[in-house]
């Protein structure tokens, strides 16, 4: 199963909104609403930011939303701040009963 | 607070096997399902094995099946990957992952540091 395709790099100024789109199938995305997203600082544990498509965890600022459309998964940034400068994964159960995840996607705050 | 430690991590040959080990604490580990998630260098995140508590269901991704074998022990609150047939694609940083809930259906909620797995003659 191929994974869910992000785009590899997006970019924003401070203060600014960006938003990453996940692309997936009618097996995986467009099947449940199990899509999460994840912020990945290399070298330390990857982070839960969404769950269930639009859920935050505990303690998670409410600058990080996320949404999906049919068989396309978005996570939204409000309101940049440089600590955001990393990498963000999707991710998304599938009709297999398996997890696949996006490529990654680096973030740049310029 | 919830805490997940990965040990076993090694070089280790084409062909060879490993055990990969995480000690859970922090929670009551007998009431989630758990996952095992890879990181090959300079890749990105790869899933690979799930336990569902609930259920006693495991599943496993297409690239490790029928050489990886996940499984748990509550007594212990301790999560075990057995590895076989080790590739050098198989060489990641290998997670340990608490879900959210007694099934998994990959709300992957708290990750462990981290184990490195080397597969190189």
């Amino acid at each position: 199963q191929s994974a869910l395709t992000q785009p590899a790099s997006v970019s924003g100024s401070p203060g600014q909104s960006i938003t990453i789109a996940c692309t997936g199938t009618s097996s995986d995305i467009g099947a449940y609403r199990y899509v999460s997203w994840y912020q990945h600082h290399p070298g330390k544990a990857p982070k839960l930011l969404i769950y269930d498509v639009t859920n935050r965890p505990s303690g998670v600022s409410n600058r990080f939303s996320g949404s999906k459309s049919g068989n396309t998964a978005s996570l939204t940034i409000s309101g940049l701040q440089a600590e955001d400068e990393t990498d963000y994964y999707c991710s998304s159960y599938t009709t297999r009963s398996t997890v696949i995840f996006g490529g990654g996607t680096k973030l740049t705050v310029l | 607070d919830v805490q997940l430690l990965e040990s076993g991590g090694a070089l280790v040959q084409p062909g060879g096997s490993l055990r990969l080990s995480c000690a859970a604490s922090g929670f009551t580990f007998s009431n989630y399902a758990m996952n095992w998630v890879r990181q090959a260098p300079g890749k990105g995140l790869e899933w690979v094995s799930s336990f569902s508590e609930s259920d006693g269901s495991t599943y496993s991704a297409d690239s490790v099946k029928g050489r990886f074998t996940i499984s748990r022990d509550n007594s212990s609150n301790t999560l075990y990957l057995q590895m076989n047939s080790l590739r050098v694609g198989d060489t990641a940083v290998y997670f340990c992952v608490k879900d959210q809930a007694t099934l998994a259906r990959g709300r992957l909620e708290v990750w462990g540091q981290g184990t490195t797995v080397t597969v190189s003659s």
